[in-house]
C-alpha cells in the first residue's frame, strides 16, 4: 500500500507571504495527485490536483508540482490570504485502482494578518 | 443535485448503545468511503466499497460494520459504542476507474460519553 509523509505537520505565515508543503509518497504507480483544503467545521474540498504527465499546475494563487522521480509533490500558495487558514490534506493515489485511498496526516497554516 | 448527504449531523451516544450513521448519494458514483477525522487529526479509513454488494476494510475498521445494498447508499453501524468512537465520521464518494475527486458530505459529530 501507499506510504504517505506530509510536511511540514504546522506552517505560520505573515499574510502575503508564500506556504509550500510537501507530500512524499512510496508507490511508483500512482499518477493522480490531490491537494484538499479543510476549514475549521468543515469537510474537505479538493483545491488542485495534477495527473502524472504534467509536471506544474497553477490556478490563480495556488500550484502544484510533481516530481515523479524523488516521488514528492508540493502545494505552493502566493500571496496568502487569511482565508487561506485551513488544514491541507495530500492523497496520492492510482487512479484506475481499487485500493484503499490514504491522505497524508494534514497541514496546518496559519495566515497571520 | 444534493450530491452527499448525511445523517444525522449531530448525535451522543451512551457507552454500549448502537446506531447507523446514514450516506446517501445521488451522483451516481460507484466508490463510496468512510472516514473518521479525531479532533486536530487527519482522516483515518473505515471502510470502503467500489460498488453495491462490495465492502472492505480499511485502517481502522474495529468496532463498525458496513454493507452497501445499493449504488446511493453506504451506511455505517457502531455497535457497542466506545468513547474511542467519538469523532467526526465523513463519507465520501468518487466515481472510480480514473483520476477522479473525492466528493465530502457534511459529516456527522458523534459523542460518546
Amino acid at each position: 500500500g501507499e506510504n504517505v509523509e506530509q510536511h511540514p505537520s504546522t506552517l505560520s505565515v505573515q499574510e502575503g507571504d508564500s506556504a509550500v508543503i510537501k507530500c512524499t509518497y512510496s508507490d511508483s504507480a500512482s499518477n493522480y495527485f490531490p491537494w484538499y483544503k479543510q476549514e475549521l467545521g468543515k469537510r474537505p474540498q479538493l483545491i488542485i490536483d495534477i495527473r502524472s504527465n504534467v509536471g506544474e499546475k497553477k490556478d490563480q494563487r495556488i500550484a502544484v508540482t510533481l516530481n515523479k522521480t524523488a516521488k514528492h509533490f508540493s502545494l505552493h500558495i502566493t500571496e496568502t490570504q487569511p482565508e487561506d487558514s485551513a488544514v491541507y490534506f495530500c492523497e496520492p493515489r492510482w487512479g484506475s485502482g481499487n485500493t484503499p485511498l490514504v491522505f497524508g496526516k494534514g497541514t496546518r497554516l496559519s495566515v497571520i494578518a | 443535485n444534493a450530491g452527499v448527504t448525511q445523517t444525522p449531523k449531530f448525535r451522543i451516544l451512551k457507552i454500549g448503545q448502537s446506531m447507523t450513521l446514514q450516506c446517501t448519494q445521488d451522483m451516481n458514483h460507484n466508490y463510496m468511503y468512510w472516514y473518521r477525522q479525531d479532533p486536530g487529526m487527519g482522516l483515518k479509513l473505515i471502510y470502503y466499497s467500489v460498488g453495491a454488494g462490495i465492502t472492505d476494510k480499511g485502517e481502522v475498521p474495529n468496532g463498525y460494520n458496513v454493507s452497501r445494498s445499493t449504488t446511493e447508499d453506504f451506511p455505517l453501524r457502531l455497535e457497542l459504542a466506545a468513547p474511542s468512537q467519538t469523532s467526526v465520521y465523513f463519507c465520501a464518494t468518487r466515481r472510480g476507474g480514473g483520476a477522479d475527486t473525492q466528493y465530502f458530505g457534511p459529516g456527522t459529530r458523534l459523542t460518546v460519553l
